[in-house]
């Protein structure tokens, strides 16, 4: 049973490039949430998506970020316009139900130039 | 907004000593779980407390989820150089939409 994947691992792009980050949960999972980490930072809540539908976003920023995950196909992270201050570990997790354990991804580690 | 506190963000110890580390909560929660995340890795979840005063144990770690639910430790006995990382509380608010609030953690490091 694979894990949580994410790819790209590594992802680099220069000022005002958009930046797609992608998801796929393990197996099974509908719950699907993504956090934000700097360096010598904890995990930052970012949002929670169940298929088709944002639960949360309360801790994505209001300009620039989108996220969504379809019916079909993993979940995706938009970054739009990217300043240097995006630069960031992004993991992604799944869980089975609402409040269970999260599972997380390897991350995609974001350089912005 | 809640805040969930780990404090100090740094610890070190010789290897064969214990460890202990709190996680304070500025809310009551409805469950806390712990992660650990190796250096250049991602988290992984180590364990779950629901109830009030819950202590659980796995090996040489000690969980424990205070009475009033606000505040949790982790408590590593004998210390090995594969305890090294970096660990994280998470506290999740009854009816908050099942997000998970993490504090900053608390990174170990073992000297051999």
């Amino acid at each position: 049973n694979a894990g949580v994947m994410q790819n790209p691992r590594h992802l680099v792009r220069r000022r005002g490039q958009e930046a797609r980050l992608r998801c796929s949960p393990m197996k099974g999972h509908s719950h699907v949430y993504w956090y934000r980490q700097l360096p010598e930072e904890g995990l930052k809540f970012m949002v929670y998506l169940q298929k088709e539908n944002i639960i949360d976003e309360s801790g994505m920023p209001k300009e620039r970020f989108s996220a969504e995950f379809p019916k079909e196909g993993p979940s995706i992270l938009r970054i739009q316009q990217v300043v240097r201050g995006d630069s960031a570990a992004y993991f992604c997790a799944s869980s089975l139900l609402p409040g269970n354990e999260q599972f997380f991804g390897p991350g995609t580690r974001l350089t912005v130039l | 907004g809640q805040q969930v506190m780990q404090i100090p963000q740094y610890q070190h110890v010789q290897e064969g000593e214990d460890f202990t580390t709190y996680c304070n909560s500025s809310t009551t929660l409805s469950n806390i779980q712990w992660y650990k995340q190796r250096p250049g890795g991602h988290p992984v979840f180590l364990i779950q407390l629901v109830k009030s005063g819950e202590v659980k144990k796995q090996k040489r770690l000690t969980f424990q989820f205070g009475e009033a639910k606000k505040n949790s430790s982790l408590h590593i006995t004998a210390t090995q150089t594969t305890d090294v990382g970096t660990y994280f509380c998470a506290g999740e608010v009854a009816g908050a939409n099942s997000k998970l609030t993490f504090g900053k953690g608390i990174t170990l490091s073992v000297r051999p």
